[in-house]
């Protein structure tokens, strides 16, 4: 069964500082990867999305990488601003299930 | 081009009615999920519909059903509603380009049992 790790649940950073989110899953058999940001009580906006056959994907400031072997997935956030904290998730495709498989997520501070 | 669109935005129901969801997909996507995200977890899988036809289900009471319609629309129904089903209910329609696909949501509806 299919299983998403995100760490570290909760991150604190000064504005400008450069960040690194990790996400994990436990088979690698996945179609794709999908980060998501989410604001306090609303819906999910997909940021980046990495098929399975990609190593890498970019999207101005957010550059995120897939390892399918080692089963992570890394979010970095360059020069962070304010408006980036929201609570970020990773979610995974499984070939063995065909719907999404949520991490909890990273809730992200980015302080002024 | 309109997003996912989901009805209401929010809901207060009491423990044992029953309540409907509504959520219309993007033009020309013909697959939809629904996904329950209660606080400070991440969403999980209820239903999957394409093409009006069920696709896969989640580890859900049978209390959950869902249907889509000829125009991709669909609805979640959720029976005799227990103050555990307070949740985020998350809607996405699945988009297909050259065999790569993925997922689009909609900003939800916030239930409330009391």
């Amino acid at each position: 069964k299919q299983e998403v790790t995100q760490i570290p649940a909760a991150l604190s950073v000064p504005e400008g500082e450069n960040l690194v989110l990790n996400c994990s899953f436990t088979d690698s058999a996945i179609y794709n990867l999908q980060w998501f940001r989410q604001d306090p009580g609303k819906g999910l906006t997909s940021l980046l999305l990495i098929q399975s056959s990609q190593r890498e994907q970019t999207s101005g400031r957010l550059n995120a990488s897939l390892d399918k072997s080692s089963g992570r997935s890394t979010l970095y956030i360059a020069a962070s601003q304010p408006g980036d904290s929201a609570t970020y998730l990773c979610a995974v495709e499984a070939r063995s299930q065909g719907n999404l498989i949520f991490g909890k997520g990273t809730k992200l501070s980015v302080k002024p | 081009d309109a997003g996912v669109t989901q009805s209401p935005t929010h809901l207060i129901k009491t423990r044992g009615q029953h309540v409907t969801l509504r959520c219309s997909p993007i033009s020309g996507h013909k697959s939809v999920s629904w996904y329950q995200q209660v606080l400070g977890q991440g969403p999980q899988f209820i239903f999957q519909y394409y093409e009006k036809e069920e696709r896969g289900r989640g580890n859900f009471p049978d209390r959950f059903s869902a249907r889509q319609f000829p125009n991709y629309s669909s609805e979640l129904n959720v029976n005799a509603l227990l103050l555990g089903d307070s949740a985020l209910y998350l809607c996405a329609s699945t988009w297909d380009i050259d065999g790569n696909y993925g997922y689009t949501f909609g900003s939800g509806t916030r239930l409330t049992v009391v």
